[in-house]
Order: structure tokens, then C-alpha cells, then sequence
């Protein structure tokens, strides 16, 4: 295992709350990322980052923040969730020298 | 900036071959691939880093045409594990960012 979480595993909120996906890593790697899984659109990214308080914005990144204090932890931030940001959220870690991710189990968002 | 894969879908019975394609609009620097199974992670299969450059895995194999921005992956006599949503990923030009395709859902049936 590649030793990664995320919590919470499943979270149903309400439109207009903010929500916070938090990803916690114990393999030191420097670079962590956000996707989101939606059917039809496979995996997009929505922030990385390359360091302590180090990110960038992926593709998909409007209605979402970011923030990593610590290299173990990278937080995704729904500052105020919307239906569309329903979606199952992964996180993954990387290698870049090899190019492997290990991800994380998913979070299941769902905003009603 | 999303790669484009095909077929989007594809049924196989066991034993049988597939191909599935990869192409990127963007110069594609790394193509890697992975596997995910229904209510599961993705799992990486494999990356190709230089153009013309293929690799093996067990009997799933890739190549890369960096010229002509394309992968494809190869799965042979297919078995029953193989059933499962493939992607392929691209890295950006830093190597720091990892753009997926749309997926492309393989199932095997006996």
C-alpha cells in the first residue's frame, strides 16, 4: 500500500456549505493531487501541489481551494458546494521519476 | 487538454484481443496507463516515456508514436481480471501535472 487516506470516505451536505476533503499521506512524496470522477469525463484534475505550500491549478479548478501546510496533508476546500460538484473526489500521490500515482480510495460527495 | 480515448466501451469474451487508443491534441511528453476496477482505485499499469517506446505487463502491453501523439494499449487473450475501466495519462511539459483520458470500459465475459 502507498500508504495515503482520505477522509471523509462519504459525505452528503447541502448546497451553499463549504466542505473540506482532506488527503494525509505517509510516504513523504512531494507531489500530491485532487481529481474528481464524474461518468463520461474520467478523471480530471483539480489542483496539485509540488511542496509545502506549493500548488497549482489543474483543469477543472473554479469553486475549488487548496492548501498544504505539512507534506503529509493536501486539503480540498468547496468554499460554497454546488449540485455540480457532486462527484467522487480521489487523491492521489506521485512518483514523477516513474510517473506512478498511487491514489487514494475516494471520497463520495454529494451535494443536495 | 484531456486526451481522447476510444472505443469508449468494449465487450470481450475470454481469450479474445483489444486494442484501445489514446490520442492528445497537445504534444504528449509521458503516457502512462492505469486500471480501475468498478468501486475501486486506479491502479498503474505502466508508463512509456519516449516516442516509439513499448513495454510489457504480463500480457497487457503499450506503445507510444510521440510523433504522431498517440498510445495504444494492447491486451491479449484477455481474461476475466481484465474487465475494468482503462485510462491513459499524460504528463505536462514539467512532469509535474497528470492529465487522464475519458476512460475507456473494458468487460470480459466467459
Amino acid at each position: 500500500d502507498a500508504g495515503i487516506t482520505q477522509s471523509p470516505r462519504h459525505k452528503v451536505t447541502e448546497t451553499g456549505t463549504p466542505v473540506t476533503l482532506r488527503c494525509h499521506q505517509t510516504e513523504n512524496h512531494r507531489y500530491m493531487y485532487w481529481y474528481r470522477q464524474d461518468p463520461g469525463h474520467g478523471l480530471r484534475l483539480i489542483h496539485y501541489s509540488y511542496g509545502v505550500k506549493d500548488t497549482d491549478k489543474g483543469e477543472v479548478s473554479d469553486g475549488y481551494s487548496v492548501s498544504r501546510s505539512k507534506t503529509e496533508d493536501f486539503l480540498l476546500t468547496l468554499e460554497s458546494a454546488t449540485s455540480s460538484q457532486t462527484s467522487v473526489y480521489f487523491c492521489a500521490i506521485g512518483r514523477v521519476e516513474t510517473g506512478e500515482l498511487f491514489f487514494g480510495e475516494g471520497s463520495r460527495l454529494t451535494v443536495l | 487538454q484531456q486526451p481522447v480515448q476510444s472505443p469508449q466501451a468494449v465487450i470481450l469474451r475470454e481469450g479474445e484481443d483489444a486494442v484501445i487508443n489514446c490520442s492528445s491534441s497537445k504534444a504528449l511528453y509521458s503516457v502512462h496507463w492505469y486500471r480501475q476496477k468498478h468501486g475501486e482505485a486506479p491502479v498503474f499499469l505502466m508508463i512509456l516515456l519516449k516516442g516509439g517506446e513499448q513495454k510489457g505487463h504480463e500480457k497487457i502491453s503499450a506503445s507510444f508514436n510521440e510523433k504522431k501523439q498517440q498510445s495504444s494499449l494492447y491486451l491479449t487473450a484477455s481474461q476475466l481480471s481484465y474487465s475494468g475501466t482503462y485510462f491513459c495519462g499524460t504528463g505536462g511539459p514539467t512532469g509535474n501535472q497528470f492529465y487522464f483520458g475519458t476512460g475507456t470500459s473494458l468487460t470480459v465475459i466467459p
